[in-house]
């Protein structure tokens, strides 16, 4: 089994709202990421847990909250977003390691619509 | 720092045409490449890769060929497929500096017609 599962699909909510994106993989990898990707632009990283533990936060915005309960679950929390926040967010997994040779397994991503 | 340079397009071809889409890298050390593909409204998918020197990989009818000496792996296919059209993302991973980052292009995108 090589899926990454992400949920919602589509998700729109206003600039008040809290809303949380959650993202799973059953592969055994211990490096999990979050990334943004805008219309016709690549993957811009966000956050990288590794072993669960916070490993990378690329500066961004206090009002993305990322959240790594177990090995298999990533979420992302958001709360007070702007329309600019509108995007494809995508969550990716991988072993980890030394070796650079791992690829990233991405999941179909949650389209986001900030009102 | 790690950079990847790629062929952004688009690019309109006729199904059976043959494509190559070409990618050019900036590394320190010895990166791993990979060709990942974007089909409308979809994540990525790994396409192929290559870890070392002169390594071929190779998918679904296409091919890239990891070149030390031009510092390059462009993407080729014999004949593409309607199904074929898609965005297509160059990409290395490095092991200096972080082997966690995945470095993109900026990604090319694909229309076959039939």
């Amino acid at each position: 089994d090589t899926e990454v599962t992400q949920t919602p699909k589509h998700l729109v909510m206003g600039m008040t709202n809290k809303k949380s994106l959650k993202c799973e993989q059953h592969m055994g990898h211990r490096a999990m990421y979050w990334y943004k990707q805008k219309a016709k632009k690549p993957p811009e990283l966000m956050f990288v847990y590794s072993y669960e533990k916070l490993s990378i936060n690329e500066s961004v915005p206090s009002r993305f909250s990322p959240e790594c309960p177990n090995s298999s679950l990533l979420n992302l929390h958001l709360h007070a977003l702007q329309p600019e926040d509108s995007a494809l967010y995508l969550c990716a997994s991988s072993q980890r390691g030394i070796p650079s040779s791992y690829e990233q397994y991405f999941g179909p991503g949650t389209r986001l619509t900030v009102t | 720092g790690n950079s990847v340079t790629q062929m952004e397009g688009p690019v309109t071809l006729s199904e059976e045409a043959f494509l190559t889409i070409n990618c050019t890298y900036t590394a320190t050390g010895y990166p791993s490449l990979f060709w990942y593909v974007q089909y409308p409204g979809e994540g990525l998918q790994l396409l192929l890769k290559a870890t070392k020197a002169d390594d071929k990989g190779s998918n679904k009818g296409f091919e890239a060929t990891y070149r030390k000496e031009t510092t390059s792996f462009h993407l080729e296919k014999g004949s593409v497929q309607v199904s074929d059209s898609a965005v297509y993302f160059c990409a290395l991973r490095s092991p200096e500096g972080g082997s966690e980052k995945l470095v993109f292009g900026k990604g090319m995108k694909l229309t076959v017609n039939p």
